[in-house]
């Protein structure tokens, strides 16, 4: 299975300032996921990073906000923009390998807003 | 829309003591089906899963069998050990496990030795 690798794994930052968050597959991956994990809560989708287009994005969440980029098979960014305290949580990338195949995650980057 | 319902925690359980954690689901079409741990500090871990009605899936002493008729897909493990303390998550993903992941609110165990 696919090993993920994200960058960094923890922060803490001013309000008003933006993080990009880094997530490296050591393989050709189909699909790349962006969940954020709110304190002591369950998972919720952000978006789906598709290679060479636009993500796509859940309910709830805009691109102004969390805009993602995907330049190729094996790497994607997550950035937090303009940030508030309620920013605060672990977001986490996931990759599929192939289709039928279940999703791996990377150890998450937590966020801390000042 | 899809969804998991599973059981509320925390759960305590004595080393050696026999764990259940209840999952349902509500899905259209062919969900696969799978549990994810979460140890402290770190990301998610899958566990193990399954993708059609009957299939039983094992890892690490756990198991869980994909019950279409009941829309359930418990997780069990017969000897627990302190090692097994985490946030355990079923999720579900739609087309096959082709589509994004739909979690449960998780359950944290706790294995007192």
């Amino acid at each position: 299975s696919a090993v993920i690798s994200q960058k960094p794994s923890r922060d803490i930052c001013q309000r008003g300032t933006s993080l990009t968050i880094q997530c490296q597959v050591d393989s050709q991956v189909t699909m790349m996921f962006w969940y954020r994990q709110q304190p002591g809560q369950s998972l919720t989708l952000i978006a789906t990073a598709n290679q060479g287009s636009e993500a796509t994005y859940e309910s709830g969440f805009v691109i102004d906000k969390f805009p993602i980029s995907r330049p190729n098979l094996t790497f994607s960014t997550l950035t937090v923009s303009n940030m508030s305290p309620e920013d605060s949580s672990i977001y986490l990338c996931s990759a599929q390998d192939r289709p039928n195949q279940p999703q791996h995650f990377g150890d998450g980057t937590r966020l801390s807003i000042l | 829309g899809n969804s998991v319902t599973q059981m509320e925690g925390p759960v305590t359980l004595s080393e050696e003591a026999f764990l259940t954690i209840n999952c349902t689901y509500t899905a259209t079409g062919y969900p696969s089906l799978f549990w994810y741990v979460q140890y402290p500090g770190e990301g998610l871990q899958l566990l193990l899963k399954a993708t059609k009605a009957d299939d039983k899936g094992s890892n690490k002493g756990f198991e869980a069998t994909y019950r279409k008729e009941t829309t359930s897909f418990h997780l069990e493990k017969g000897s627990v050990q302190v090692s097994d303390s985490a946030v355990y998550f079923c999720a579900l993903s739609a087309n096959f496990g082709n589509e994004k992941l739909t979690f449960g609110t998780g359950t944290r165990l706790t294995i007192i030795p």
